[in-house]
């Protein structure tokens, strides 16, 4: 029930393109879903999240969907360009004291130019 | 800004070594975490802490200790170490409260041979 499941694992997409990556999750104590972006070398940094109060939000090229009956959330990535290529690892935690992040396994993305 | 840092960011250790991997973080956060990131398999927690001189279990602790004793500095110990515990360790921290954005530091691949 800890588990957020990622898919796909990898996802090449055509310079313009969108990119779409979709995670789910059991445990509906999860109140917070986060999307890190990470580039060869370099730890994950936080790039969009969401709370299960809203169904959407966007930042820029980058919109989370959320669906909390069906326990889905996804990333679109609109007008997708090579400096997108990394991975995306998806996640989720309940709001109580001393828990962790829960992450998926995370989608390796290439943009091709 | 924001800052975790890893002391050690390649490591060649042999078999049945004792590894330090060091992270210190400069948020003043309670929450401190250490990863393990290997491919396909995404991030998996290895244990945290939520205190000065507390520590919980992750998903994969065999093998691994922790050491907490001032609020900023945050080890992972690999005891004996094994060529399975070849990986990149990530270190991260976080703030209690909202939003639970967790902050990651650069990563140290450790290889044991």
């Amino acid at each position: 029930q800890q588990q957020v499941k990622q898919s796909p694992q990898s996802l090449i997409v055509q310079k313009g393109g969108i990119s779409i990556i979709n995670c789910a999750y059991e445990n509906t104590a999860f109140d917070y879903f986060p999307w890190y972006q990470q580039f060869p070398g370099k730890g994950p940094a936080l790039l969009i999240a969401i709370r299960p109060d809203v169904s959407e939000k966007k930042e820029g090229r980058f919109t989370i969907s959320f669906n909390k009956s069906a326990k889905q959330f996804s990333l679109h990535i609109m007008d997708s360009q090579p400096g997108d290529s990394a991975t995306y690892f998806c996640a989720a935690s309940t709001g109580q004291a001393g828990t962790a992040l829960i992450f998926g396994k995370g989608t390796t993305l290439s943009v091709s130019s | 800004d924001v800052k975790v840092t890893q002391s050690s960011r390649y490591l060649v250790k042999r078999t049945g070594e004792k590894v330090f991997l060091e992270c210190v973080q400069d948020m003043d956060h309670e929450n401190m975490f250490w990863y393990r990131q290997d491919p396909g398999l995404g991030l998996r927690l290895i244990y945290f802490s939520y205190d000065v001189k507390m520590k919980e279990k992750g998903d994969i602790p065999e093998g691994y200790s922790v050491s907490r004793e001032k609020k900023e500095r945050f080890s992972l110990i690999l005891e004996s170490a094994s060529t399975n515990q070849t990986s990149m360790y990530l270190c991260a921290s976080r703030g209690t409260g909202r939003p639970n954005t967790i902050y990651f530091g650069e990563g140290s691949w450790l290889t044991v041979v």
